[in-house]
């Protein structure tokens, strides 16, 4: 079946480290994949996404790559602000914008 | 308003008790999606509307719970004999489209609390 695998939280770093949240999946074909964010207080909301092999998605300076063969999509920030302390979740689209979610990983980034 | 809105926010509730859960999606979105999220998990996938029908109830664990959206806008997720393992945050998203990968607008959530 379709299912995803995140790096397990919580996450802490200082601001201005290098941040990567591993992100694996499982699945029949090729679907398409997304980075969710839920900051403190509010709804889910796309981060990026990515909908065919070797697509990179980015947005805010996050970046990610859509891997066939290692069967990831890694979510990566060169430098990570105060702003960026949330909780982040990895996804598949099975098909009609159903997604299977990670379980999450909570990100932490001190001053 | 410009965004999904779910009502109430918080529900605490009794074991056995009917409960009712409100969405009111973006103007115009005409899918509209629930998913579950259990304490330290992510979202998972209940039912989804394409207009007024449910296009898709594969993700509702059991007969008790139903929802409806009967003129295509706001949707009314509905739980019969409450359980303890329903606790959960409620999510409902809406999407100006099916199918593409398009993204999904979600609402802060109902949280739901079974005593």
């Amino acid at each position: 079946g379709n299912s995803v695998t995140q790096m397990e939280g919580p996450v802490t770093l200082s601001e201005e480290a290098f941040l990567t949240i591993n992100c694996t999946y499982t699945a029949t074909g090729y679907p398409s994949l997304f980075w969710y964010v839920q900051y403190p207080g509010e709804g889910l909301q796309l981060l990026l996404k990515a909908t065919k092999a070797d697509d990179k998605g980015s947005n805010k300076g996050f970046e990610a790559t859509y891997r066939k063969e290692t069967t990831s999509f890694h979510l990566e920030k060169g430098s990570v602000q105060v702003s960026d302390s949330a909780v982040y979740f990895c996804a598949l689209e099975r098909g009609a914008q159903k997604l299977v979610f990670g379980q999450g990983t909570r990100l932490t980034i001190n001053p | 308003g410009a965004g999904v809105s779910q009502t109430p926010s918080n529900k605490v509730t009794e074991k056995g008790k009917y409960v009712e859960l409100r969405c009111d999606p973006i103007s115009g979105h005409t899918a509209l999606y629930w998913y579950r999220q259990s304490l330290g998990q992510g979202p998972e996938f209940l039912i989804y509307f394409q207009g007024t029908g449910a296009a898709d109830d594969s993700g509702l664990p059991n007969d008790r719970f139903f929802a409806v959206r009967p003129e295509g806008s706001v949707s009314t997720l509905k739980i019969q004999r409450t359980e303890r393992g329903d606790s959960a945050v409620y999510l409902c998203a809406s999407s100006p489209l099916v199918g593409g990968a398009g993204e999904l607008f979600f609402g802060e959530g109902s949280r739901l609390t079974v005593l």
